[in-house]
């Protein structure tokens, strides 16, 4: 079975912090995506990823950056945390080609912060 | 732009009775694909069913069944003799065939199955 794993289930963090959220699959996913997830606005796409050191912007990428150094890991980047990110961030997985119409989600991190 | 629609924020459904939940989409394209994931609550997304544009048939898995009306872009789930373990978020979801991997999600819609 797929695994996708992300770092931290509950993080609080203060306003202005350096934030890390690490997602890690373990299926040899060529594409890796975060999303955000909020009451009334379903899932809205941060970042995605096709490739190693590959990244694209998704619908809010604002206030976020990503890194992909190794294929299994995706890491989301809130350079300084503000009140308004506070929310449930998922990251998901999705293997290249015409299996690649699937993704896989994580756990799902929720982030306040204060 | 693609925009998936979910109208109905939350429902409930006595056990053992069948419910639908409802998804339209906008979309210029011809060949995409549709999907519905749930979200238990506290546990990952995991994907219901899909269905490919360009099939006519509907997609079924078990007591789960889409109604897929490509003229009037709707697709929505039918839920049949719904379990307690249903209980969750319901997401519906659309991806171009070309392209990219990206997908377009709606609001979601809170299902809530009653003993």
């Amino acid at each position: 079975d797929v695994k996708v794993t992300q770092s931290s289930r509950y993080l609080v963090k203060r306003t202005g912090e350096k934030v890390f959220l690490e997602c890690v699959q373990d299926m040899d996913h060529e594409n890796m995506f975060w999303y955000r997830q909020d009451p009334g606005l379903g899932l809205r796409l941060i970042y995605f990823s096709y490739d190693v050191k590959m990244k694209e912007k998704g619908d809010i990428p604002e206030g976020y950056s990503v890194s992909r150094e190794k294929k299994e890991r995706f890491s989301l980047i809130l350079e300084s945390a503000s009140t308004n990110q506070t929310s449930m961030y998922l990251c998901a997985s999705s293997s290249g080609g015409p299996a690649g119409r699937e993704q896989f989600f994580g756990p799902g991190t929720r982030l306040t912060v204060l | 732009a693609q925009t998936v629609t979910q109208s109905q924020p939350e429902m409930s459904v006595q056990e053992a009775e069948t419910v639908t939940l409802s998804c339209t989409y906008d979309t210029s394209e011809s060949n995409y694909y549709l999907f519905w994931y749930k979200q238990p609550p506290s546990r990952q997304m995991i994907l219901v069913i899909r269905q490919e544009a360009y099939k006519q048939q509907n997609a079924t898995e078990n007591r789960f069944s889409v109604n897929f009306q490509k003229a009037a872009k709707s697709f929505s789930l039918k839920i049949s003799d719904s379990q307690l373990g249903d209980t969750a978020m319901y997401f519906c979801a659309f991806m171009k065939q070309a392209g990219t991997y990206k997908y377009i999600f709606g609001t979601g819609t809170r299902l809530k199955v009653l003993a």
